[in-house]
């Protein structure tokens, strides 16, 4: 059975903090890794997908960087602001798969 | 951008009716639909992958013939909870995948409907 496993599970920060979490998947038959944000009452939307061993991603204040032969993501956002409030969840797409297997995602708070 | 909704996006059912959750892609042609089911504190679980004009593919453990899924179209798919039992109470949540991109499967990004909460008395 894959695992995804995310940590922590939760996350409570005060604005400004700059805050980060880990993904963890198996280090065998990789393709890609993807990240996506969700939003209380929205669709989750995709941040990143990523698929290189030392691969970084950006998009404004939140950036990933993927090891695959360790079998880790992590996901940094700088300088937190109260709109990053969010559940953001990994999952991983394994060679001859075809389906992404999610984690359970970490739940992200930030106070003004 | 890539939109998909999702309809209706909370239910309550009597047990034994039956429940049908239609997701649509508004701006693409949706080529393959993945259905989730979330339950409380666990991740995502795949239920099955439909693709347009086929039949699905199940995951192990899902009853096919509780969970009837259609795609009859390249923008339409729907999943219909039979005779519901209030162990069907869960998040369903569908996903949509378009080939027409040009990129390997595993690399497309999906794009997710906002999910329905389907509560069984």
């Amino acid at each position: 059975i894959l695992n995804v496993e995310q940590s922590p599970q939760s996350l409570h920060v005060q604005e400004g903090d700059s805050t980060n979490f880990t993904c963890s998947f198996p280090s065998s038959n990789f393709y890609a890794l993807h990240w996506y944000r969700w939003e209380t009452a929205k669709s989750p939307e995709a941040l990143f997908v990523m698929t290189l061993n030392g691969d970084e991603k950006k998009k404004g204040r939140i950036s990933a960087t993927l090891n695959t032969k360790e079998g880790y993501s992590y996901l940094y956002i700088k300088g937190s602001q109260p709109e990053d409030s969010a559940t953001y969840l990994c999952a991983f797409w394994g060679y001859n798969t075809d389906k992404l297997i999610f984690g359970t995602g970490t739940r992200l708070q930030v106070f003004p | 951008g890539a939109v998909v909704s999702q309809h209706p996006s909370w239910v309550i059912c009597k047990s034994g009716t039956s429940v049908k959750i239609e997701c649509r892609s508004l701006d693409f042609q949706a080529t393959t639909m993945f259905w989730y089911r979330q339950f409380p504190k666990q991740s995502l679980m795949l239920m099955a992958t439909s693709n347009e004009g086929s039949k699905a593919t199940y995951e192990q453990g899902v009853e096919k013939d509780k969970f009837l899924i259609n795609h009859a179209s390249l923008t339409l798919s729907t999943l219909t909870v039979t005779s519901a039992h209030p162990e069907d109470s869960s998040f369903y949540i569908c996903s949509a995948r378009n080939h027409d991109r040009g990129l390997v499967s595993g690399a497309n990004v999906l794009t997710f409907g906002a999910g329905s909460r389907l509560t069984v008395l």
